[in-house]
């Protein structure tokens, strides 16, 4: 099954607006991580934003803001103010720990946002 | 500071041929990851070490795949024969896991991408 769900497989948005990147994830743990990762056409992943699932408040790193809903199990992305550089992949990822107490990522099959003129 | 670096970049060989990739970790992390990611896929962890031990590397197909870190630094994957399936593109990651911190960020670098012939 699944466990990082992201239903957008692309997304349009005008320069200047802002966009919301939609994520779902499952797990019984309480503790977990979520992340978002921007990878442009070169390849490489770029970190975005991290939410800890005993934050109270939802995460904000500049333009980036991650709106966390722990009940609906939601992750979604914000990009205010979009730019033609954020055209590029996103992926949404969960972090578990692991039975042996170590960590595991798991990531989504990713939204590709494109950034309109 | 240097982020982590792969080589080669890309890689074009026939089926049935060995190859391998390397990995440099950013120093000072401890955890270094490999995963595969296939063309509108979000990534797949392969394998995940822990300085120079392997923590999880139930994904890793051990019939054709191994993968070392010597003295928990560099670390190299190596596909030996490949297969047309295995073309896909080869990130790897590390982070500096601290117990005390659910934070534990990930940074990747730019992958290697396989073409089987």
């Amino acid at each position: 099954a699944q466990k990082i769900t992201q239903t957008q497989p692309g997304m349009f948005v005008q320069e200047k607006e802002a966009v919301t990147l939609d994520c779902t994830y499952d797990t019984s743990d309480q503790s977990y991580g979520l992340f978002w990762y921007k990878q442009p056409s070169s390849g490489e992943m770029i970190f975005l934003i991290y939410q800890g699932s005993y934050d109270e408040q939802n995460a904000t790193e500049g333009r980036y803001s991650l709106n966390f809903q722990k009940a609906r199990k939601s992750a979604n992305l914000v990009i205010s103010a979009s730019q033609l550089g954020d055209s590029a992949m996103y992926f949404c990822a969960m972090r578990e720990l692991t039975t042996s107490g170590t960590y595991k990522y798991i990531f989504g099959t990713g939204t590709r946002l494109k950034v309109l003129a | 500071e240097a982020g982590v670096v792969q080589s080669p970049r890309y890689k074009i060989i026939e089926k049935k041929q060995p190859v391998a990739f390397w990995c440099n970790p950013i120093s000072g992390h401890n955890t270094l990851y490999w995963y595969r990611q296939n063309l509108g896929q979000g990534p797949e962890l392969l394998i995940r070490y822990e300085n120079e031990e392997a923590v999880d590397d139930s994904q890793l197909p051990k019939d054709r795949f191994s993968a070392e870190r010597l003295k928990g630094v560099d670390s190299t994957l190596k596909i030996q024969p490949a297969e047309l399936g295995d073309s896909a593109v080869y990130l790897c990651a590390s982070s500096l896991v601290r117990r005390q911190s659910s934070y534990n960020e990930q940074f990747f670098g730019p992958g290697t991408r396989l073409t089987v012939l």
